[in-house]
């Protein structure tokens, strides 16, 4: 069974904070991507990875960076956290020769 | 970039009706995918159906890629149908998402 996991399901963190989320699969999945969803929005896709130590932006990269050092995980960097950051953040994985997409659970971030 | 618009936005059943969301998208694609989100926000994968046919259970997908449309049809509703159900489609890119359907079914 495929299996995306995300550090935390909710998170509670103040303006000016640096903050982190973690995503991990254990599929071998080369790629990898991290997602916001706001109500009546969907899902807007932030940064994307095709492999190791690459990163491409999405739609909305504004205010977030990414890290991918391993295969298997994928990070989520919040430099500085401002309120219009509070949202659900869904990370998801993908065979390079495959068209199926995997997602982990969501963190649900408040930014106060 | 690829548009997508899901209709309805938002759909309230009784237990044991039928449904049909409808995803509509700009470009020609040759990746189209049906998600649900439960209640609980995790996006379960319902079909991978860029053309033609797929039938699960209940469930049920249709895709006609030249006219750019793709249907899911949802058979004798049941409550833990509820949720949200996403359209996501590519070309040669990641995937575009809908805004999605919610579905609220009553027992």
């Amino acid at each position: 069974d495929v299996k995306v996991t995300q550090s935390s399901r909710y998170l509670v963190k103040r303006t000016g904070e640096k903050v982190f989320l973690e995503c991990v699969q254990d599929m071998d999945h080369e790629n990898m991507f991290w997602y916001r969803q706001d109500p009546g929005l969907g899902l807007r896709l932030i940064y994307f990875s095709y492999d190791v130590k690459m990163k491409e932006k999405g739609d909305i990269p504004e205010g977030y960076s990414v890290s991918r050092e391993k295969k298997e995980r994928f990070s989520l960097i919040l430099e500085s956290a401002s309120t219009n950051q509070t949202s659900m953040y869904l990370c998801a994985s993908r065979k390079t020769n495959s068209y199926e997409q995997y997602f982990g659970p969501g963190t649900r971030l408040t930014v106060t | 970039g690829i548009q997508v618009e899901q209709s309805p936005p938002d759909l309230i059943l009784q237990e044991g009706a039928n449904s049909t969301l409808r995803c509509n998208f700009s470009d020609s694609v040759n990746n189209l995918q049906w998600f649900h989100q439960n209640p609980w926000g995790q996006l379960i994968n319902l079909f991978y159906i860029p053309s033609g046919t797929k039938q699960n259970g209940r469930l049920s997908a249709t895709t006609v890629a030249t006219e750019r449309y793709s249907l899911l049809y949802i058979s004798s509703s049941q409550t833990t149908d509820s949720g949200v159900y996403f359209c996501a489609v590519s070309g040669n890119t990641p995937l575009v998402f809908g805004k999605g359907t919610r579905l609220s079914v009553i027992a």
